[in-house]
């Protein structure tokens, strides 16, 4: 168990619909990533938060946002939901900003279906 | 730019097997690298790092060296068990990065017994 949960677990919905996933962070890990699995497109980075800000930036698209809370837990909003949007969408924290070689800590991950 | 090759799977060993994962890099300057798996449902879990040159990450008897001549980070376990059957990252992380991580395409393990 790496400590940082993510929820939920599957997600299953229509084309053109939004959702919310929600990540909790390792305890003390100020940073949290995105990143989204698909048998096409392998692992690619979305983004990164760190304490609240966005710090990074990857292969996100505009109908995606994201957002780090006080509480340092973060959701990842995806919207006008496409078939190709469907892919494993993990999470992962880290105690620093990404300004080193820290490793990411990994959650379960949510399992996206769009239909 | 930065970029990981790795060996495409998936490799399908017999238990007990001596196993090598291929890995190289392009990469400007020192990154660090790093190997995570991802076993069947599950995340991705680091399974060791290296940061400098002629480094030896190792872990539940996986090891990989970071050669900086031949820009490899092999991965290689002496003999493997059915447990060990998952999907293999290999990643590199470096300033030019922004230090966000650059993965491989993952390479598939399977152990039959």
């Amino acid at each position: 168990d790496s400590g940082v949960t993510q929820t939920p677990k599957h997600l299953i919905t229509a084309t053109g619909q939004r959702v919310t996933l929600r990540c909790s962070p390792r305890s003390g890990d100020l940073s949290v990533y995105w990143y989204q699995q698909s048998l096409d497109q392998g692992l690619q980075f979305l983004i990164q938060y760190y304490n609240g800000e966005e710090r990074a930036k990857g292969n996100i698209l505009e109908r995606f946002s994201a957002q780090q809370f006080p509480d340092l837990h973060s959701e990842l909003n995806l919207s006008s939901l496409e078939l190709g949007d469907s892919a494993l969408y993990f999470c992962a924290s880290s105690v620093d900003a990404g300004t080193s070689s820290r490793e990411q800590y990994f959650g379960p991950g949510t399992r996206l279906t769009v239909t | 730019g930065n970029s990981v090759t790795q060996m495409e799977g998936p490799v399908t060993l017999s238990e007990e097997a001596f196993l090598t994962i291929n890995c190289t890099y392009t990469a400007t300057g020192y990154p660090s690298l790093f190997w995570y798996v991802q076993y069947p449902g599950e995340g991705l879990q680091l399974l060791l790092k290296a940061t400098k040159a002629d480094d030896k990450g190792s872990n539940k008897g996986f090891e990989a060296t970071y050669r900086k001549e031949t820009t490899s980070f092999h991965l290689e376990k002496g003999s493997v068990q059915v447990s060990d059957s998952a999907v293999y990252f290999c990643a590199l992380i470096n300033m030019d990065s922004n230090y966000q991580l650059i993965w491989g395409a993952g390479t598939k393990l399977i152990i039959k017994p």
